[in-house]
């Protein structure tokens, strides 16, 4: 199975600031079809499911602000919240579908500083 | 509207079984891979099982493998998970979600989740 490694645990971020979220795949998830990464990532509130927001490691699902960005290649990807809004807090999962299981990382929880 | 909506989560003692479903509407079930993921009290997401849209091809995550069943019935635009032989650590909010692979790729519909408390 391929794992799915996210740092940090947690952060916490003053409004308007940048976050950043860091997720390893344990192997490359570059699907050859595309030469794309096969990685995306979701939020999720509390309680609420998770949100796609980005996919193929760096494209942005519609309706996602663009204050979120993906980033990576091979097996370092990472999730860029360039300025914190109030509504950003939440817990952030990368996942690959590469291959099945479906791996997600342990999830990156954001809150405001 | 696309949806899918959970049901028949519960209170169920160790050992025993639960039948889980989702009816999904809203868009051509049977040309859609299905998932079940599940989420722990406070804990991370972990994929648990996944259909074809004829239900010819199931996969399993190795902690449920021979335990639970996943199912569907395309003419109700229902999808099934069967579990049997349930322990303490298979309770969690357990979400169906809908895999979609052309002009976006991912888990882009999620339920909002029944809840199986396996406990005595």
């Amino acid at each position: 199975d391929i794992v799915m490694t996210q740092s940090p645990d947690s952060l916490a971020v003053s409004l308007g600031e940048r976050a950043t979220i860091n997720c390893k795949s344990s192997q490359s998830i570059l699907h050859g079809s595309n030469n794309k990464d096969s990685l995306v990532w979701y939020q999720q509130k509390p309680g609420q499911p998770p949100k796609l927001l980005l996919y193929w490691a760096s494209t942005r699902e519609s309706g996602v602000p663009d204050r979120f960005s993906g980033s990576g290649s091979g097996t370092d990807f990472t999730l860029t919240i360039s300025s914190l809004q109030a509504e950003d807090v939440a817990v952030y999962y990368c996942q690959q579908y590469y291959n099945t299981p479906r791996t997600f990382g342990q999830g990156t929880k954001v809150e405001i500083k | 509207e696309v949806q899918v909506v959970e049901s028949g989560g519960g209170l169920v003692q160790p050992g025993g079984s639960l039948r889980l479903s989702c009816a999904a509407s809203g868009f051509t079930f049977s040309s859609y891979w299905m998932h079940w993921v599940r989420q722990a009290p406070g804990k991370g997401l972990v994929w648990v099982s996944r259909i074809n849209g004829d239900g010819s091809t199931t996969n399993y995550a190795d902690s449920v493998k021979g335990r639970f069943t996943i199912s569907r019935d395309n003419a109700k635009n229902t999808l099934y998970l069967q579990m049997n032989s349930l322990r303490a650590e298979d309770t969690a909010v357990y979400y169906c979600v809908r895999e979609e692979w052309s002009a976006v790729v991912g888990f882009d519909y999620w339920g909002q989740g029944t809840l199986v408390t396996v406990s005595s």
